[in-house]
């Protein structure tokens, strides 16, 4: 079946600008995360939605970002004001979470770039 | 808190050669961990999770991982490499939240 897809793969922006990242994750998956890869590193985790339960936002480094998801669907992260230290490749991830299939699949992730 | 460390930025080995990637752990409770392996310009893929069971778990493309719980540890290891094995493995702990290893380079030489 159709794997996660995020959208757009690449984006260019300016500082103070806002941006939008769209995640689509497998479906019926009920679990869906974002996370940052900055260059060379590995990734941070930054937000994480299960069903209709409150999103765990610990990883959210600061109220510049923010997140929302449609029902077991679509979510998208937005960052207001960015900044150059945004600049990262932003991964999303779904997965189940009953049965022992923790696995998370991921997609081929969002290149941003605030100039 | 937990943490993920890979202490080997890179681990080069011959084709044909048994590789081993390290990986140990520092998490509260039962331990769930997870191989993922990054090709360029593509997204981490899945290889092979620990969640109960046996020590030794198989995963994908001929992978596999031994879970020690008195060394805290969860290496990955091939019997035989290829070349096409050659990219960023990344180990991963959590059951919700994972937190990611730096992640190591492995470099297969034909």
């Amino acid at each position: 079946g159709a794997g996660v897809s995020q959208s757009p793969s690449n984006k260019v922006t300016e500082k103070g600008k806002d941006v939008e990242l769209r995640c689509d994750p497998i479906s019926g998956h009920t679990a869906l995360y974002w996370y940052r890869q900055r260059l060379g590193q590995g990734l941070e985790f930054l937000i994480y939605f299960q069903g209709n339960s409150a999103p765990d936002k610990s990883g959210l480094p600061s109220d510049r970002f923010s997140a929302e998801r449609t029902g077991e669907s679509v979510s998208t992260l937005t960052i207001q004001r960015t900044q150059q230290e945004d600049s990262a490749v932003y991964l999303c991830a779904s997965s189940l979470t009953a049965g022992g299939q923790y696995e998370q699949y991921f997609g081929p992730g969002t290149r941003l770039t605030v100039t | 808190a937990q943490s993920v460390a890979q202490p080997e930025d890179q681990v080069n080995v011959a084709e044909g050669n048994p590789l081993t990637v390290k990986c140990t752990y520092s998490v509260s409770g039962n331990p769930y961990l997870f191989w993922y392996v990054q090709y360029p310009n593509r997204g981490l893929q899945f290889l092979l999770k620990y969640i109960t069971g046996d020590n030794l778990v198989k995963g994908s493309y001929g992978f596999e991982a031994e879970f020690n719980k008195s060394q805290t540890s969860f290496h990955l290891k091939k019997p035989s490499a290829l070349v096409s094995d050659s990219a960023l493995y990344f180990c991963a702990g959590g059951r919700r939240a994972l937190t990611f290893g730096s992640g190591t380079r492995l470099q297969v030489q034909p």
